[in-house]
């Protein structure tokens, strides 16, 4: 089975904190992507990356920055955290190609910045 | 990428089959249709896709017409643990991002 595991699932910040999101997976896979989601809003693309080292912005990259230094560990790191990024944190992989959209995702990270 | 149309919610009897339906009358030849759900405070799981044949596997099946413009998810043998948000989405698998846009999705309420 596809693990895909995510460091905490609820975390409460100060405004203004360094926030650390940490996702593993255990499946060699190539694609890991970090997804926000807030109600009525959906699920927004983060960042994402497909390689080691390699990083895309997605959708909304704003106030994140992204590390993959391993294969497996790709971390979200919210440099300077603000209320609006109280929201539900989720990380996922995949493989490349054509299976691309067959995601793994993690439990979630709930994180309330106050 | 098409767009997707789905019933907001949906009732199954638990041990019955669940058929949650998606209209995609838009769809391209070369565009798949996904499926995924989410169960309350947990990630989005992937269930199965498809292109034009009919797909089964150990969660669910995929019936897909012969225009392609609408699907089908049959939950064989639906469970209370299959309550959850079911979302339809098409894609074409060869895009680079792998982002998934998820809409409104079908919220699936099965009973005891």
């Amino acid at each position: 089975d596809v693990k895909v595991t995510q460091s905490s699932r609820y975390l409460v910040k100060r405004t203004g904190e360094k926030v650390f999101l940490e996702c593993v997976q255990d499946m060699d896979h190539e694609n890991m992507f970090w997804y926000r989601q807030d109600p009525g809003l959906g699920l927004r693309l983060i960042y994402f990356s497909y390689d080691v080292k390699m990083k895309e912005k997605g959708d909304i990259p704003e106030g994140y920055s992204v590390s993959r230094e391993k294969k497996e560990r790709f971390s979200l790191i919210l440099e300077s955290a603000s209320t609006n990024q109280t929201s539900m944190y989720l990380c996922a992989s995949s493989l490349l190609g054509r299976q691309a959209y067959e995601q793994y995702f993690g439990p979630g990270t709930r994180l309330t910045v106050t | 990428d098409a767009k997707t149309t789905q019933p907001p919610s949906m009732d199954c009897a638990e041990g019955r089959a669940a058929n949650l339906p998606c209209n995609h009358s838009t769809i391209s030849g070369n565009e798949y249709v996904y499926w995924y759900r989410q169960i309350h405070s947990q990630g989005p799981q992937y269930i199965i896709h498809g292109l034009k044949n009919n797909e089964t596997n150990e969660m669910a099946s995929l019936i897909i017409t012969e225009d392609r413009k609408s699907s089908t998810l049959i939950l064989p043998h639906a469970t209370l643990r299959d309550t959850a948000v079911y979302y339809c989405i098409v894609r074409v698998p060869s895009s680079n991002t792998g982002k998934l846009i998820f809409g409104q999705g079908t919220t699936l309420q099965v009973k005891p």
